[in-house]
């Protein structure tokens, strides 16, 4: 079956222009995560979710960046205003809930942002 | 919280030689342990994990990791690699309970020279 499909793969935006960046997870899997992998570093967590409710948000930045899963499939993670700093790979990852024990995390291809 | 440490940023090694990528953690709380790889213009994989059990875990191509809880490790390592090995190996942690957000490693770029 497909995979996490995430769109579009590569992004190149002015600073101060808002981007809109999009993740559809495998069918079936009610848990998607966003991570941000900056040049020479690993994957860094960035929020989550289970069905449509934001389950943790801790790992956004700041308050230019929001994400949202209306109907508990596809998401959308948002950045206004962008910066330089911004530019990452962002990617997305979707499981089987998971209330305990372990759900394996597939991952998208990513979007690469760079900001100007 | 948790952390991930892969001292080795870039590995290179002749075809058919071993190799072993290295990987520590730091947790206050008990962790599952995981390799994931990044082939060139692909996502990330999931190589190998260790939840329980044997504390050694192997993959379906030839790579096996140990988990070391009084070290604090989980190297993984292969005994003779492939050109097709060549990748980016991320090592990864992840809470047994509560949040399952995973933490990664800055990850190894593994290259293999013919």
């Amino acid at each position: 079956g497909a995979g996490v499909s995430q769109s579009p793969r590569y992004k190149v935006t002015k600073r101060g222009q808002d981007v809109a960046l999009r993740c559809d997870p495998i069918s079936g899997h009610v848990s998607l995560y966003w991570y941000r992998q900056a040049l020479g570093q690993g994957p860094e967590f960035l929020t989550y979710f289970n069905y449509e409710a934001q389950q943790d948000k801790s790992g956004l930045p700041n308050d230019r960046f929001s994400a949202e899963r209306p109907e508990g499939s596809i998401s959308t993670l948002t950045i206004q205003r962008t910066e330089q700093r911004d530019s990452a790979m962002y990617r997305c990852a979707s499981s089987y809930q998971t209330s305990s024990g372990y759900n394996e995390q597939f991952f998208g291809p990513g979007t690469r942002l760079t900001v100007l | 919280a948790q952390s991930v440490t892969q001292l080795d940023s870039q590995v290179p090694v002749f075809e058919e030689a071993p190799v072993e990528l290295r990987c520590n953690y730091s947790s206050s709380v008990s962790v599952y342990l995981f390799w994931y790889v990044q082939y060139p213009n692909q996502g990330l994989q999931l190589l190998l994990k260790y939840l329980s059990g044997s504390t050694l875990v192997e993959s379906i191509n030839g790579f096996e990791a140990e988990f070391n809880k009084s070290q604090t490790s989980f190297h993984l390592r292969k005994p003779s690699v492939h050109i097709s090995d060549t990748a980016e190996y991320f090592c990864a942690v992840r809470r047994v309970s509560g949040a399952n957000n995973l933490f990664f490693g800055t990850g190894t770029r593994l290259t293999v020279i013919p």
